[in-house]
């Protein structure tokens, strides 16, 4: 089956640098996807990798690596805005969006 | 970036009425569209996947004929929750790809349906 793991909660502190691991396992690889959602809101797009390697987007970077079936979102000079949920999504070979269960971002004082 | 819009933005509705909810892409033609669901701390569940001009193709379990899709532009698609109950309740959402070269969905800011 599909399955796409993360952690599902995570505390930080404001300022400080953050790394949100996300692992998959899909039927084919078309991309993998960052969004964040905060309470009552939808998702909004941060970041999409399809190949290999770092892509770094001001405060917010996401790395892959197609081998281990990895990636993760770093998040540096945390922000209180910063809480939420960040959402991993993996598009399979059909292109369809495989959904991970999110993990909950604190972001502490 | 491509935005999409979502009617209504929240609704309240008598257990047995049917509630539409629609989808429109404001700026790109979309020419797929998909509607997911989100209960409470929980992550997005699709519902289903409509193309422009053809059938929505229904995830398992959705029943198609309570959760009635209708894409008929490539810029508007509607879901229609059919005698609604209590536990229909929750957050659906919609999105839409179809900008060329990039495969990214964008979502609406939702809709709230709450049924008494």
């Amino acid at each position: 089956g599909q399955n796409i793991d993360q952690p599902t909660e995570m505390t930080a502190t404001e300022g400080a640098i953050v790394q949100i691991n996300c692992t998959y396992q899909t039927s084919g690889f078309n991309g993998l996807f960052w969004y964040q959602q905060h309470a009552g809101e939808a998702p909004t797009f941060l970041s999409y990798n399809v190949l290999d390697g770092l892509e770094e987007k001001g405060r917010f970077s996401s790395f892959l690596s197609r081998s281990k079936g990895y990636s993760y979102l770093l998040l540096k000079e945390l922000q209180m805005k910063d809480s939420a949920s960040y959402l991993c999504a993996v598009m399979d070979s059909n292109y369809q969006l495989i959904w991970g269960a999110g993990t909950k971002l604190i972001i502490k004082p | 970036g491509a935005v999409v819009s979502q009617h209504p933005s929240w609704v309240i509705c008598k257990s047995g009425t049917s509630v539409k909810i629609e989808c429109r892409s404001l700026d790109f033609q979309a020419t797929t569209m998909f509607w997911y669901r989100q209960f409470p701390k929980q992550s997005l569940m699709l519902m289903a996947t409509s193309n422009e001009g053809s059938k929505a193709t229904y995830e398992q379990g959705v029943e198609k004929d309570k959760f009635l899709i209708n894409h008929a532009s490539l810029t508007l698609s509607t879901l229609t929750v059919t005698s609604a109950h209590p536990e229909d309740s929750s957050f659906y959402i919609c999105s839409a790809a179809g900008l060329a070269g990039y495969n990214e969905q964008f979502f609406g800011p939702g809709t709230r349906l709450t049924v008494l």
